[in-house]
């Protein structure tokens, strides 16, 4: 039962335009959704956030938007750049239960 | 400034050893938790804990089993490690739904 679904398992980009990673939920009581960040050998780290009562959050070249009636978010990078080839994981919190879910992940490849 | 450090990157076991993963946070979190990475399957949760000597079954307990003796360290075992549990191993410490990650570590059992 995958509560947070990632299905692109990888995503080639140029350099300069944007890339939008998609991730589906099926569970419509998660308060928060997340996008982190992943580089081989290294811990995932935090890119940006959205509460479930938001539409849009934006932060620099990163945006999160949230479509409740359609139980789906999306992360836009614009513009790309190579720095930001790496695995993106979608993410979902519910207070109630205190703890992440986590979808599969999309690599993303920034091509010079 | 490291906050979430796990003992080792690398590590190489054989098939039937006990296995001990640590990990140590300095963000006096309450709650701790153990995921591993495996290719198309992302992160899946294997245990967690909200407080000292407390112990919670993620979704894939199975074969491993966890200790939380200090509220800083929370450790992961594997009682008779086997090859299907090869795989990248991350602990993370959270206030709410802001999770810190360790850098992993990459058990390999042969």
């Amino acid at each position: 039962d995958q509560q947070v679904k990632q299905n692109s398992p990888s995503l080639s980009v140029q350099e300069g335009r944007i890339s939008i990673l998609n991730c589906d939920y099926t569970n419509s009581m998660f308060d928060y959704f997340l996008w982190y960040k992943k580089y081989p050998a290294e811990g995932p780290t935090f890119l940006i956030s959205i509460s479930s009562i938001k539409d849009k959050n934006e932060d620099g070249r990163f945006t999160v938007f949230l479509n409740k009636s359609a139980k789906h978010l999306s992360l836009h990078i614009v513009p790309s750049q190579p720095g930001d080839s790496a695995v993106y994981f979608c993410a979902a919190f519910s207070q109630g239960a205190q703890k992440l879910v986590f979808g599969q992940g999309t690599r993303l490849t920034i091509n010079p | 400034d490291v906050k979430v450090t796990q003992s080792s990157r690398y590590l190489v076991k054989r098939t039937g050893e006990k296995v001990f993963l640590e990990c140590v946070q300095d963000m006096d979190h309450e709650n701790m938790f153990w995921y591993r990475q495996d290719p198309g399957l992302g992160l899946r949760l294997i245990y967690f804990s909200y407080d000292v000597k407390m112990k919670e079954k993620g979704d894939i307990p199975e074969g491993y089993s966890v200790s939380r003796e200090k509220k800083e360290r929370f450790s992961l075992i594997l009682e008779s490690a086997s090859t299907n549990q090869t795989s990248m191993y991350l602990c993370a410490s959270s206030l709410g739904y802001g999770y810190t990650f360790g850098s992993g570590t990459r058990l390999t059992v042969v």
